[in-house]
């Protein structure tokens, strides 16, 4: 059974670093591309960024640019999204999802269960 | 850069009754690379349809996808009161993945 699972809520300040994760399991890790996506309070879903766990191919939104970084360890099967510099608007729902394995498949079939990220002083 | 605008933000409708969800591009996108996601209160995302009109594994008929170039729709053809949810379409090309705003299907 295909399944991506998240790291645990978090609860920080703002300047603080953060890394949360995703372990996928189920299939061929390397394969897939995995990508991060926000969800902010009552809003809708922004993508992030993208990584091909087999080589660490990674694509940003021009809105994310410079703002996170993604990453895997193939070994662990887990790729993560971590901040240098938390902000209080970075509060939000971050989401793992895999895309379909063949290039001509743009969706994304599975999806982790959410890690909530709270930023308050 | 494509954008996606959905229509209408908030659909209230009863159960039993059909529902119509737009999906508009701003510019021509391939069918293979539009898809459509349902969101239900405090889960993830959950994929629907994948190509415009291909049902995901285990989805009902009861949803359905059409559409080419720049209109896409998602009907759902008797609403059940699992259905009431919120509903995405999302594109992915050129290294860019865009989801549309959202459209709430409410009870009315």
């Amino acid at each position: 059974e295909v399944q991506l699972v998240q790291s645990g809520a978090e609860v920080k300040k703002p300047g603080e670093s953060l890394k949360i994760s995703c372990k996928g399991s189920g299939y061929t890790f390397t394969n897939y591309w995995i990508a991060w996506v926000r969800q902010m309070p009552g809003k809708g879903l922004e993508w992030m960024g993208i990584i091909y766990p087999g080589d660490s191919d990674t694509r940003y939104s021009p809105s994310f640019q410079g703002q996170v970084t993604i990453s895997a360890d193939k070994p662990i099967s887990t790729t993560f999204l971590q901040w240098s510099s938390l902000k209080a608007s970075d509060t939000a729902i971050y989401y793992c999802a895999r895309r379909g394995f063949y290039s001509s498949q743009r969706h994304f079939d599975y999806w982790g269960q959410g890690t909530l990220v709270t930023v308050s002083s | 850069e494509i954008v996606l605008t959905q229509s209408p933000g908030t659909l209230s409708l009863s159960p039993g009754e059909r529902a119509t969800l737009s999906c508009r591009a701003s510019q021509s996108v391939s069918i293979n690379y539009l898809a459509w996601y349902q969101q239900k209160r405090g889960q993830a995302p959950r994929l629907l349809l994948y190509g415009a009109s291909n049902r995901a594994t285990g989805i009902p008929d009861k949803f359905s996808g059409s559409g080419s170039e720049t209109d896409f729709t998602l009907t759902i053809s008797r609403l059940e009161p699992e259905d009431f949810a919120v509903y995405y379409c999302q594109h992915y090309d050129n290294s860019r993945l865009t989801f549309g705003g959202g459209t709430k299907v409410e009870t009315k």
